[in-house]
């Protein structure tokens, strides 16, 4: 199975802050990355796919970057809204699917 | 929109059984693949298996393999989920979520819709 690897586990910022969220993978997914944002007992939410393509409604705040083995998740000013749990998933191998451990974003 | 309701969760002793359900509103059922993801508590997420559009096609996780089996009514829109032989390490919750494609085994798949989960249990 293809590992992925979240750092930071968490962190925490201020609203207006930059926030990157940086995401390996075990061996090369091309460009075949999700993110996921998850709020306390809600379902999780599709926010980029392949590696930089933001689901549609996703604020322009958003931007994700990488190939291979390495990407990140960019918030650009993070907002109130924005505190949550963010998940990389790999979609080169299907079988299975794997995720990373998740970020979460708090308030400083 | 798209809508996904998960129900059947519930408290069961390790051994045991229970279905989860999943019914689909909002899209053509049959036209895409569905997930089961799960969340165990505190944790974070670990797919658990999927089923074609057509029913035809399915995966487990290893971690459910021979325990679980997931199935689909398309004339429903519903897509189950059959748990067997219970561990305490099922405990979770447990999500379905669509795919955004017919098949299962494509790279570049992405879970673009939700449910909101339904809590199973496995204590004594």
């Amino acid at each position: 199975d293809i590992q992925m690897t979240q750092s930071p586990s968490s962190l925490s910022a201020s609203v207006g802050d930059r926030v990157i969220i940086t995401c390996r993978a075990s061996l090369s997914i091309s460009r075949y990355l999700n993110w996921y944002q998850q709020k306390p007992g809600k379902a999780p939410k599709l926010l980029i796919y392949a590696a930089s393509t933001l689901q549609s409604g996703v604020p322009l705040r958003f931007s994700g970057s990488g190939s291979g083995t390495d990407f990140t998740l960019t918030i650009s000013s993070l907002q109130p809204e924005d505190f949550a749990t963010y998940y990389c998933q790999q979609s080169y191998s299907m079988h299975p699917p794997t995720f990373g451990g998740g970020t979460k974003v708090e308030i400083k | 929109e798209v809508q996904l309701l998960e129900s059947g969760g519930g408290l069961v002793e390790p051994g045991g059984s229970l279905r989860l359900s999943c019914v689909a509103s909002g899209f053509t059922f049959s036209s895409y693949a569905m997930n089961w993801v799960r969340q165990a508590p505190g944790k974070g997420l670990e797919w658990v298996s999927d089923i074609s559009g057509d029913g035809d096609s399915t995966y487990y996780a290893d971690s459910v393999k021979g325990r679980f089996t997931i199935s689909r009514d398309n004339s429903k829109n519903t897509m189950y989920l059959q748990i067997n032989s219970l561990r305490a390490e099922d405990t979770a919750v447990y999500y379905c979520a669509k795919s955004d494609r017919f098949g299962i085994s494509s790279a570049g798949t992405k879970f673009d819709s939700w449910g909101q989960g339904t809590l199973v249990t496995v204590s004594s």
